[in-house]
């Protein structure tokens, strides 16, 4: 299993641009996540989604967009980049979200470290 | 609004010291915490922690849960310099809405 991987590594973008972040996991994981990390900030969440055809908003959406099409894949769109928006991205998969116990382990990708200048 | 706080958020010791590392919790519904060590790139899983007083060992890695005063530690023993990274703590909740991570503790074994 290539687990939780992630594309592109690197970006730099101007500001309003817009790009996709690609986040793909092969163990049939139902949930996914989006995570942003900032110096002296910690992880925090952006969108998640339970299953495919299921989104839901994290801690800090505004800016970001995702959609969940097949249980693979879980694509995180910037629609009009923004400096603030500077950070290292991770995408995280667990078996379930409801369960408990084991499922809620999360797996992470390796991220990619966007700046917009 | 769920709140992790981890204590200290960065310490420097030797090879060969002990070390433990704080995470305090203030949560709506707890599940889970989890610990997660931080090099490069992304976090790696250390341990889930349900149920208080039950100690989870990994090598020199260990951690246990109070739920009662509501923290949990995470020990190290005989640091090596492998283990200097980022330790994150996050709890898991009653929903879907994914973790709530600490700030995290950067901690820097030197030789």
């Amino acid at each position: 299993n290539a687990g939780v991987t992630q594309t592109p590594k690197f970006q730099v973008l101007k500001t309003g641009q817009s790009m996709t972040l690609q986040c793909a996991q092969d163990m049939n994981h139902e949930y996914m996540s989006w995570y942003r990390q900032d110096p002296g900030m910690g992880l925090r969440l952006i969108h998640y989604s339970v299953g495919a055809g299921i989104t839901d908003q994290g801690e800090v959406p505004n800016g970001y967009n995702v959609s969940r099409s097949t249980t693979e894949d879980f694509p995180l769109r910037l629609l009009s980049a923004a400096p603030s928006q500077t950070s290292v991205y991770f995408c995280a998969s667990s078996y379930q979200a409801y369960s408990g116990g084991a499922r809620d382990t999360q797996y992470f990708g390796p991220g990619t470290r966007l700046t917009v200048l | 609004e769920d709140k992790v706080v981890q204590s200290p958020l960065s310490l420097v010791v030797h090879e060969g010291d002990t070390v433990t590392l704080n995470c305090s919790y203030e949560v709506t519904n707890f599940r889970s915490l989890l610990w997660y060590k931080q090099e490069k790139k992304a976090p790696t899983f250390l341990f889930m922690l349900t149920s208080s007083g039950i100690e989870k060992k990994s090598g020199r890695l260990s951690s246990i849960l109070d739920k009662k005063e509501l923290f949990s530690i995470l020990n190290i023993t005989a640091t090596q310099t492998g283990d200097s990274a980022i330790y994150l703590c996050a709890h898991s909740g009653g929903g879907a809405d994914g973790l709530t991570f600490g700030k995290g503790t950067h901690l820097i074994i030197q030789p």
